[in-house]
């Protein structure tokens, strides 16, 4: 079992520009969470897919979409760049949508964006 | 609301020396309460967590933690620090809805030879 695979591992872009970063889930996981983490800070919690619909959304501002496909992969867009998006990004995945699904999320390794 | 409070933000231990990384949370509900490592340039590994059952929690790598509801803590601490136990470290707690985490800030753990 692969676990989380978050690609790409490192992506540098420009101010302004759009980014799409990929999650697939741990083998059995179907809902996907993502959360960004600061440099020096723990992770936020942006939002969460479950039957390809946005469920929960954190406190981040439209820029920040994401979607979620039929085989329980997903991705997180983010547009309009900021040098303050830079940032690990961090997707984790939990089994079967609804109550206490994440006392089993698994953590991928995370995207490191860098805005210049 | 959920949050979580990590007190210092570094810590340094000789190797061998007891680990003790405080956390305190803040909930409005019965909590579930979990410790991750990180590695530097990784993800979140889970070292153990709290949700039912038996107040002290023990994890990977040898580190344990304590449920202490009058307390508002669940502290993680190992006995004998090893070089490779250098990471750092996140209290996290549940939110009221079970649909995401609410991460401290850290704490980086420094072990000295």
């Amino acid at each position: 079992d692969a676990g989380v695979t978050q690609s790409p591992t490192h992506l540098i872009k420009t101010r302004g520009q759009q980014v799409t970063l990929r999650c697939s889930p741990k083998s059995g996981h179907d809902t996907v969470s993502w959360y960004q983490q600061a440099l020096g800070q723990g992770p936020q919690f942006i939002f969460q897919y479950y039957e390809e619909e946005e469920r929960q959304r954190g406190n981040f501002p439209d820029r920040f979409s994401g979607h979620q496909f039929p085989n329980y992969s997903s991705e997180l867009n983010v547009n309009a760049l900021l040098l303050g998006d830079s940032a690990l990004y961090l997707c984790a995945s939990s089994p079967v949508g609804g109550m206490m699904t994440n006392t089993e999320a698994f953590f991928g390794q995370g995207t490191r964006l860098t805005v210049v | 609301a959920q949050s979580v409070t990590q007190l210092g933000s570094h810590v340094s231990v000789s190797e061998g020396a007891l680990v003790l990384l405080r956390c305190n949370y803040s909930s409005s509900v019965p909590p579930y309460l979990f410790w991750y490592v990180q590695y530097p340039n990784q993800g979140l590994q889970l070292l153990l967590k709290y949700t039912t059952g038996a107040t002290l929690v023990k994890g990977i790598n040898g580190f344990e933690a304590e449920f202490k509801k009058s307390e508002t803590s669940f502290h993680l601490t190992k006995p004998s620090a090893h070089m490779s136990d250098a990471a750092e470290y996140f209290c996290a707690v549940i939110g009221y809805n079970f649909n995401k985490f609410y991460f401290g800030s850290g704490t980086k753990l420094n072990v000295k030879p």
